[in-house]
């Protein structure tokens, strides 16, 4: 079975500094990563996902995130954040291939990102 | 992409009383759909996979009998919280299955009373 490890539970950052939200997975198989957003009582929003190809992948509001399959690691980061930023972010996978819309979502505890003005 | 809702966003019962919640793929059929519950400031926990048609799929220590899922169309998902308790309390997410990943929906905030 898959599992996924959010390093930090909070990260502060100042407003206009880069941030990483540190993220790493186990898995046997080839999987899909994901992160997501969630903003005080609302539900996920899709910020990025990894499927194959390019393992640099690029999201929406400015985020990116890499994949190191030798480290097996999956970082989001944001060169410059802002306050609207300020939410709870989750790194999550599920088993690739063609599939993997099917599959059961593991997720990572969750990082609270807290930017400061 | 996907839009996915959620029905009621927020719900508050006496402790008891039954709530359903009902989760909607609006422009896209989803023939499984998935409910997940958040405790405060914890990650989502997969509780069930609903496949249209058929008797949902539960995960390891959830009680079917109290939390009863039907899936009768290939738009609409319900959740029905039986005999609600205030340890029932806790934000309920739903999803639809897609290609390559799962459209979430907004979430239902309950709270028993």
């Amino acid at each position: 079975a898959q599992s996924v490890t959010q390093l930090d539970s909070q990260v502060p950052v100042f407003e206009e500094a880069p941030v990483e939200l540190r993220c790493n997975y186990s898995s046997s198989v080839s999987v899909y990563l994901f992160w997501y957003v969630q903003y005080p009582n609302q539900g996920l929003q899709l910020l990025l996902k990894y499927l194959s190809g390019s393992t640099l992948v690029k999201g929406i509001n400015g985020f990116e995130a890499e994949f190191n399959k030798s480290q097996t690691s999956f970082h989001l980061r944001k060169p410059s954040v802002h306050i609207s930023d300020t939410a709870e972010y989750f790194c999550a996978v599920t088993l690739g291939g063609d599939s993997g819309g099917y599959q059961k979502v593991t997720f990572g505890i969750g990082t609270k990102l807290q930017v400061i003005p | 992409g996907a839009v996915v809702s959620q029905h009621p966003s927020r719900v508050i019962c006496k402790s008891g009383t039954s709530v359903k919640i009902e989760c909607r793929s609006l422009d896209f059929q989803a023939t499984t759909m998935f409910w997940y519950r958040q405790f405060p400031k914890q990650s989502l926990m997969l509780m069930a996979t609903s496949n249209e048609g058929s008797k949902a799929t539960y995960e390891q220590g959830v009680e079917k009998d109290k939390f009863l899922i039907n899936h009768a169309s290939l738009t609409l998902s319900t959740l029905t919280v039986t005999s609600a308790h205030p340890e029932d309390s806790s934000f309920y997410i739903c999803s639809a299955r897609g290609q390559s990943e799962q459209y979430f929906g907004p979430g239902t905030r309950l709270t028993v009373t």
